[in-house]
């Protein structure tokens, strides 16, 4: 069974930290690997994809690493900034399952403390 | 471009009635899918269209469950008759669909069936 799990669920740090958000899913066969922000009371916005055969993508203060055969990929935030704040979601789609398949961990819930 | 368009962005209604949720995709975008999103199952995928057509109504939930896309501008999802356990964020999203692509969400419809 395809699964996208991610810990913690919940995360709060102090203004200025660097820190990390943990995805983990149970097959390797995957397409890609993507991260998306969710805002309170919005919508889902995409912040990175990472194809299979990648190993990370960087967008500005993001950087998002994929290591397929363990089945990981890693959010990195540097400098986090009161704005960070939001939810954050990681979501694959499985080949057994098709490429418009997502499925989605349930967030970590970032706090940035000004 | 305006993004995905949904509305109405809250419902509240009575069990029993019937609901409809509106969806208008970004213009040009040959998929769309319908997500529902709840606090004990995360975002889930209900089903999604290529070119109007459904290609995956597996995460349907019941037949109480209906969506269509008569056109490639817009779509419904129709719940009859509600049930108190419908009560989510119902999401749309569309995307060009490679899959290099990633999926652009709307903002959502709360609906709270009492």
């Amino acid at each position: 069974k395809q699964e996208v799990t991610q810990i913690p669920a919940a995360l709060s740090v102090p203004e200025g930290e660097n820190l990390v958000l943990n995805c983990s899913f149970t097959d390797s066969a995957i397409y890609n690997l993507q991260w998306f922000r969710q805002d309170p009371g919005k919508g889902l916005t995409s912040l990175l994809l990472i194809q299979s055969s990648q190993r990370e993508q960087t967008s500005g203060r993001l950087n998002a690493s994929l290591d397929k055969s363990s089945g990981r990929s890693t959010l990195y935030i540097a400098a986090s900034q009161p704005g960070d704040s939001a939810t954050y979601l990681c979501a694959v789609p499985f080949r057994q399952t098709g490429a418009n398949n997502l499925f989605f961990g349930t967030g970590t819930r970032l706090t940035v403390i000004p | 471009d305006a993004g995905v368009i949904q509305s109405p962005r809250h419902e509240v209604t009575e069990m029993g009635q019937e609901v409809t949720l509106r969806c208008k995709p970004i213009s040009g975008h040959d998929y769309l899918f319908w997500y529902r999103q709840t606090m004990m199952r995360g975002l889930e995928l209900l089903i999604y269209f290529n070119n109007n057509v459904p290609i995956d109504d597996s995460g349907m939930p019941e037949d109480r469950f209906s969506a269509k896309m008569p056109n490639a501008s817009f779509s419904t999802l129709k719940i009859q008759p509600s049930e108190p356990r419908d009560s989510a964020v119902y999401f749309c999203a569309s995307s060009p669909g490679q899959v290099t692509d990633t999926q652009y969400f709307g903002p959502g419809t709360r609906l709270t069936v009492l």
